[in-house]
């Protein structure tokens, strides 16, 4: 069964400094993940996608397969980087979302 | 990417009541989904919306207890039945624009308690 994990509820990191943010998946076959961000007061909106590797507002992403990770990075934290954001897995035209991490970036 | 409305927005709702939430789609899309995100927790697909049939629903949910209609390719509604505080959550409707890939877009989200 599809299972993508996010072990951190809440991530606090001062402006600056580099943020990674923890997903996990479980799934037997190739994996179709992404990450999504929530602002305040803002809908779910999409960050970016492994198949794309792109680079979104700074942040990255690589898929690792002998993991079973995606951990999104950001070198240099920005306090506007403040958000929920969640982890995606899709797989036969569904979406498994992780629980979210809350980033906090204090000034 | 698609432009989603959803009414209402927010709303406190008595025990007992049902109440439905549209979502609105400015685009033909195939696919469109709901999800309920309870306080503090993760998103949790409801069921997928088919144009023309019954909806499929995901494990734990019920058509009895959120009945699904979708009309056409660009309109779909949630009613949640006989509500109790448990239903308290966001209820958000999503979209897949097939021209991004398989990517998924949401809607603002109904907020609703149940009182």
């Amino acid at each position: 069964a599809q299972r993508v994990t996010q072990p951190e509820k809440l991530l606090s990191v001062f402006k600056g400094a580099p943020v990674e943010l923890k997903c996990n998946y479980s799934y037997s076959g190739s994996p179709e993940l992404f990450w999504y961000v929530q602002y305040s007061r803002q809908r779910l909106q999409l960050l970016l996608r492994h198949i794309s590797r792109e680079s979104i507002k700074g942040f990255t992403a690589d898929l690792n397969k002998g993991e079973t990770s995606f951990h999104l990075k950001k070198p240099f934290a920005q306090e506007e980087d403040s958000a929920m954001y969640y982890c995606a897995l899709y797989n036969f035209n569904k979406f498994y979302f992780g629980s979210g991490t809350k980033l906090n970036v204090k000034p | 990417s698609a432009v989603i409305s959803q009414k209402p927005s927010r709303d406190i709702c008595q025990r007992g009541t049902s109440l439905t939430i549209q979502c609105q789609v400015d685009s033909q899309v195939t696919m469109m989904f709901w999800y309920r995100q309870q306080p503090g927790q993760s998103l949790t697909l409801i069921a997928t919306a088919n144009q023309g049939s019954e909806a499929t629903y995901e494990s734990g949910f019920v058509i009895d207890k959120f009945p699904i209609s979708r009309p056409n390719l660009t309109f779909s509604t949630l009613t949640v039945s006989n509500m109790s505080p448990e239903d308290s959550s966001i209820y958000l409707c999503s979209v897949e624009d097939v021209l991004s890939g398989n990517t998924i877009y949401f809607g603002e989200g109904s907020w609703l308690t149940v009182v």
